[in-house]
């Protein structure tokens, strides 16, 4: 069974752009979680979608936004890119959520944002 | 306000000897929790995980201890192997479907 996949795995972008992530999942999982790592906050937890709908979202500004198509693969959209945007993101799948499942995540994609 | 902590960033053991990986939680919801092993250019992996009506999970060379009242988990790695090194995060699932990290603890098993 493949794993989770993510494109692209590296992105350069300078301020102000905007910048579009993918994610997809293992085959039959419905939940896709985001979570944003960086050195000095660890991982924290973006948004989560569960059949298309956005189920829960974390603290970040609305710069931070995403979606879900109906075959389960997620995007995660940042637009006018900050330098403190700069972070590996990750993307998780699980067949219900967190609660109720094991998360199997990404190798992620590292933006940086000169 | 962080509800996972762990407080020691970087861990240095002997292979062989044991590793000891501590977590303390302020959120009294938290009813289960898991630890995360994380390798450089790869995604988080699920390790091992407990439930907050045990006290203690065994999974080979790793065993979780919770203590409740303490608000406090320990992750045991005995022996500890040069592939161990990793990053290790404690992530209790907290409301709404959401994992709640810790800042992880980098441990490194030196041959």
């Amino acid at each position: 069974k493949a794993g989770v996949t993510q494109t692209p795995r590296y992105l350069i972008k300078t301020r102000g752009q905007q910048v579009t992530l993918s994610c997809s999942p293992i085959s039959g999982h419905r939940s896709v979680s985001w979570y944003q790592q960086t050195p000095g906050q660890g991982l924290q937890f973006l948004f989560e979608y569960f059949s298309e709908t956005q189920r829960n979202k974390g603290n970040f500004p609305g710069r931070f936004s995403g979606r879900q198509f109906s075959n389960s693969r997620s995007e995660m959209n940042v637009s006018t890119l900050e330098l403190g945007d700069s972070a590996l993101y990750l993307c998780a799948s699980s067949l219900r959520g967190a609660r109720a499942d094991t998360q199997y995540f990404g190798p992620g994609t590292r933006l940086t944002v000169l | 306000d962080q509800q996972v902590k762990q407080n020691s960033p970087s861990l240095s053991v002997q292979e062989g000897r044991i590793s000891i990986l501590n977590c303390d939680y302020t959120n009294s919801m938290f009813d289960y929790f898991l630890w995360y092993k994380k390798y450089p250019a790869e995604g988080p992996t699920f390790l091992i995980s407990i439930s907050s009506i045990k006290d203690k999970n065994e999974d080979g060379r790793f065993t979780v201890f919770l203590n409740k009242s303490a608000k406090h988990l320990s992750l045991h790695i005995v022996p500890s192997q040069p592939g161990d090194s990793a990053v290790y995060f404690c992530a209790p699932p907290g409301g709404s479907e959401k994992l709640v990290f810790g800042k992880g603890t980098k441990l490194t098993v030196n041959p």
